[in-house]
Formats: structure tokens, C-alpha cells, sequence
């Protein structure tokens, strides 16, 4: 089975300066992984995703992560943070070799907020 | 193009009632996945259908609980006789294709047992 950890509940960051938000995951085989952004009584939205390739990947309003598989992490980053990037940010995965329950959804962890400072 | 679509937004049921949420997924999409948030929680997978199939229900609770994803219409996620636990927001998200693809998910339904 996989599972993702988020360990921050809260970042906090001034506006301008680089952020970061933590996920490292657990798997049995290789990840497919995800970010998600979601703000107040909305829906998630998609940021980006690690499929193969390219350690880095770049996503959607300027952010990027980076997949490192010794770490088994998939830290998401910004180099210049905004205010309107306060929201609510899940990291999730699926196991690309589990064919078991639950194989076609994706296992999130339970969430980092940003909070963005003027 | 529109996107995910769920209705109602917002749900109150008393207990013992029934609850039925609707998902419509984005054009061309055929891969439809129902999700439950608790406050506070991260999602959690309930069940992946196609159309007129229910490929995965390993998340769903074996009592209560149904989805469906007719040939024509939304996909239906059906509560019966709500409990109060069940209070939640239940998010449908779709995709074009399995596993590597992303989801894309819909606003969300907030069901309140009262």
C-alpha cells in the first residue's frame, strides 16, 4: 500500500521570498506523483505531475518539484512567493505497480497551508 | 470547456434520509473517481467507475453507499439512510485515461446530517 506524509501542517513565508512544501511518499514499486492546490469551499486543482524523465518538473503559476527517489520525496517549490498563493496544498501518489484496491485512485496526504505574508 | 461539474453544491440531510450527489466529468473524459474529505483530512479514494462500470469500489463503505455511472447522465454517488458520520465534502474528479493521467476535480458537494 502507499502512503504520503506531509510533515508541515502550516508554512509560513514573506511574499517575494522562495517556498517550499514538503511531501515525501512510500510506495512498494515506482511513484506517479502529484500536487494539488486547493482554496476555501473549492475543489482541488491540478499544479503538476512526475510520471518519468526529468527529476524537475514544472508546473502550472510558477511552480516546480523535484522528484528525488533516494529521499522518496517530491518537494514542491516556488522561487518568489505571492500573496495570492495562499491556499491549501496536497501532495499525492499512486504505486505504479499495485494492482490492488484502490490502485486507480490517488493516496494524498492530509495537507500543508501556505500562508503568505505581505 | 467546461470542467467538472457537481450539484448540488450544498446538501442537508436529517438522518435516515437519502443523499444523492451528481457529477458530470469534462468533456471526453470517460474515468470517473468519487473522493471523501473530513475536516482537516486529506482525500480518500471511494471509487473509480467508467461508464456503465464500477472498475474499483475497494473505498467505499459496504453498507449504504452506491455509484453509479450510466451510459447516458452523471455519474451518482447515492447515500442511504445518511448517519451523521457521513458528513463530509464529497469530491468527483475525472481523467482521460488511467494511471498516469491526471485528475481534474469538481467543486465539490458538502453534505450536513443534521
Amino acid at each position: 500500500a502507499q502512503s504520503v506524509a506531509q510533515p508541515e501542517d502550516q508554512v509560513n513565508v514573506a511574499e517575494g521570498n522562495p517556498l517550499t512544501v514538503k511531501c515525501t511518499y512510500s510506495v512498494s514499486g515506482n511513484p506517479y506523483l502529484f500536487w494539488y492546490v486547493q482554496y476555501p469551499n473549492r475543489g482541488l486543482q491540478f499544479l503538476l505531475k512526475y510520471i518519468t524523465g526529468d527529476n524537475l518538473v514544472k508546473g502550472s503559476y510558477g511552480f516546480e518539484a523535484e522528484f528525488n527517489k533516494s529521499q522518496t520525496s517530491f518537494h514542491l517549490k516556488k522561487p518568489s512567493a505571492l500573496v495570492s498563493d495562499s491556499a491549501l496544498y496536497f501532495c499525492a501518489v499512486r504505486d505504479i505497480e499495485w494492482s490492488g484496491g484502490g490502485a486507480d485512485g490517488l493516496t494524498f496526504g492530509k495537507g500543508t497551508h501556505l500562508i503568505i505574508q505581505p | 470547456n467546461a470542467g467538472v461539474m457537481q450539484n448540488p453544491r450544498h446538501l442537508v440531510r436529517r438522518r435516515g434520509q437519502e443523499a444523492r450527489l451528481r457529477c458530470s466529468p469534462m468533456k471526453g473524459h470517460s474515468h470517473v473517481y468519487w473522493y471523501r474529505q473530513l475536516p482537516e483530512e486529506g482525500l480518500k479514494f471511494m471509487v473509480y467507475l467508467q461508464k456503465e462500470n464500477i472498475i474499483d469500489e475497494s473505498g467505499m463503505p459496504k453498507e449504504r453507499f452506491s455509484a453509479e455511472f450510466p451510459k447516458e447522465g452523471p455519474s451518482i454517488l447515492r447515500i442511504q439512510q445518511v448517519v451523521r458520520g457521513d458528513s463530509a465534502a464529497y469530491f468527483c474528479a475525472s481523467s482521460l485515461g488511467r494511471l498516469s493521467y491526471e485528475q481534474y476535480f469538481g467543486p465539490g458537494t458538502r453534505l450536513t446530517v443534521t
